[in-house]
């Protein structure tokens, strides 16, 4: 059974950081490509980033809103990926989910807010 | 960035009507490799959303037959023949053509 659990989220004051861990089991991780994606309090979803597997060299991107904030990154010999999240701002207040590529599988989410 | 525009936003329904969800497009979702990336969510209440269909049209593995996606280019519907207490949420298109990928605002179905 594919499981996806993430951790790490928390209430957080402006400018401060936070790092997600997304701990993955029931698939062959190290050549799966992740997203993390992360809905608003308005139930609005967003992709934020994305990691490829190591035959692609770990190739990530980012949405514009977090570039020079967020870092995906994955760590194969524990199936987890991770997104580490820096100088966070109001609104990047949401429910953070990590995804397989084709968005097949999602984790239960975990929340972060911003808040002072 | 692509905008994806669902309508209607709400939609309510008794059990067993057929229902329509649209979702347009800002721009082809036709990829060069002949591909089009567009998916369709459903998001029950206090669950993370699910994969109800890929490519357009393909059903994800373990979804109910009485979902369809259909459409091409910028246009395109999910419908659900015969309405199921279980398919209440909210429907999410999602695309992932073009870079980044981006969701549709969503459309709640909720029971008349």
């Amino acid at each position: 059974e594919v499981q996806l659990v993430e951790t790490g989220g928390g209430l957080v004051q402006p400018g401060k950081s936070l790092k997600l861990t997304c701990a993955t089991s029931g698939f062959t991780f190290s050549t799966a490509w992740m997203h993390w994606v992360r809905q608003s309090p308005e139930k609005r979803l967003e992709w934020i980033a994305r990691i490829k597997d190591k035959s692609n060299n770990y190739a990530t991107d980012y949405v514009e809103s977090v570039k020079g904030r967020f870092t995906i990154s994955r760590d194969d010999s524990k199936s987890s990926v991770y997104l580490q999240m820096n100088s966070l701002k109001e609104e990047d207040t949401a429910t953070y989910y990590c995804t397989t590529y084709r968005l097949d599988y999602w984790g239960q989410g975990v929340m972060v807010t911003v808040s002072s | 960035d692509v905008v994806l525009t669902q309508t209607p936003p709400t939609l309510s329904a008794t059990i067993g009507q057929s229902v329509s969800i649209s979702c347009r497009s800002s721009q082809s979702l036709l990829h060069s490799n002949g591909n089009t990336y567009l998916n369709w969510l459903l998001q029950r209440p206090g669950q993370p959303p699910q994969l109800l269909i890929y490519l357009v049209s393909r059903l994800e593995s373990g979804v109910p037959n009485r979902f369809s996606g259909s459409g091409s280019g910028t246009d395109f519907t999910l419908k659900i023949s015969g309405v199921e207490a279980e398919d209440l949420g909210v429907y999410y298109c999602v695309q992932s053509t073009h870079a980044p990928p981006t969701f549709g605002g969503g459309t709640k179905l909720e029971l008349k």
